[in-house]
């Protein structure tokens, strides 16, 4: 069964260090996202992506955030300069359609960052 | 704003036992999707249900099924014949437009 895949899954960083985190989406799917999971909260929306470029992105998606998808298959997401708050668990996320037409998410396992 | 809302951070019930998880939500929109999301313990979270906000029957899927209250805003899912691989942290979700609003979460503890 396709799935999507994220690496790494645990990455250490220095606070003001650059980061990639990378997804490889299903294959056959258009719309791509990147959330994200402080420790005991809620998991929330960071960005979404379709025909190569941001469809929609929240508050927390601020300039030290970038995504791109270099490749035809991969999907990053890049912190420029992590700071402590950025500690999170990243999902990466894809679907075949998007909003009323779709509805259903497939997830990867998540990448959790910790940044020193 | 879009608001998801678990009151419950925690809860376990008894192998083959039946166990009620709450939701409630805050929209201002008619026409929108609500999705149960169980995320086992380090795996990916995966769909384990969905509601359409226009109709009015409650969806289930075998040993899940939900109870949609659209006027009271309220979005429950229900575990029938609970088993030891339900454990999991079980996420509700909001969809409109074309972003996804998730709550906190409840834990949930199968107990053999």
């Amino acid at each position: 069964e396709p799935e999507v895949t994220q690496t790494p899954s645990h990455q250490v960083t220095q606070m003001g260090q650059e980061v990639i985190l990378r997804c490889v989406p299903i294959s056959n799917h258009l719309y791509f996202y990147w959330y994200r999971q402080i420790l005991g909260q809620k998991v929330e929306f960071l960005v979404s992506f379709y025909n190569n470029e941001i469809s929609e992105k929240s508050e927390i998606f601020d300039d030290q955030f970038s995504v791109e998808r270099p490749d035809g298959s991969n999907f990053t997401l890049k912190i420029r300069s992590t700071k402590l708050e950025d500690s999170a668990m990243y999902f990466c996320a894809s679907s075949e359609l998007a909003g009323r037409g779709s509805g259903e998410l497939f997830f990867g396992e998540g990448s959790r960052l910790t940044v020193l | 704003a879009q608001t998801v809302t678990q009151s419950q951070p925690e809860m376990s019930v008894q192998e083959a036992e039946t166990v009620t998880l709450s939701c409630t939500y805050d929209t201002s929109e008619n026409n929108y999707y609500l999705f149960w999301y169980k995320q086992p313990p380090s795996r990916q979270m995966i769909l384990v249900i969905r509601q359409e906000a226009y109709k009015q029957q409650n969806a289930t899927e075998n040993r899940f099924s939900v109870n949609f209250q659209k006027a009271a805003k309220s979005f429950s899912l229900k575990i029938s014949d609970s088993q030891l691989g339900d454990t999991a942290m079980y996420f509700c979700a909001f969809l409109t437009g074309n972003q996804f609003y998730f709550g906190t979460g409840t834990s949930l503890t199968v107990i053999p």
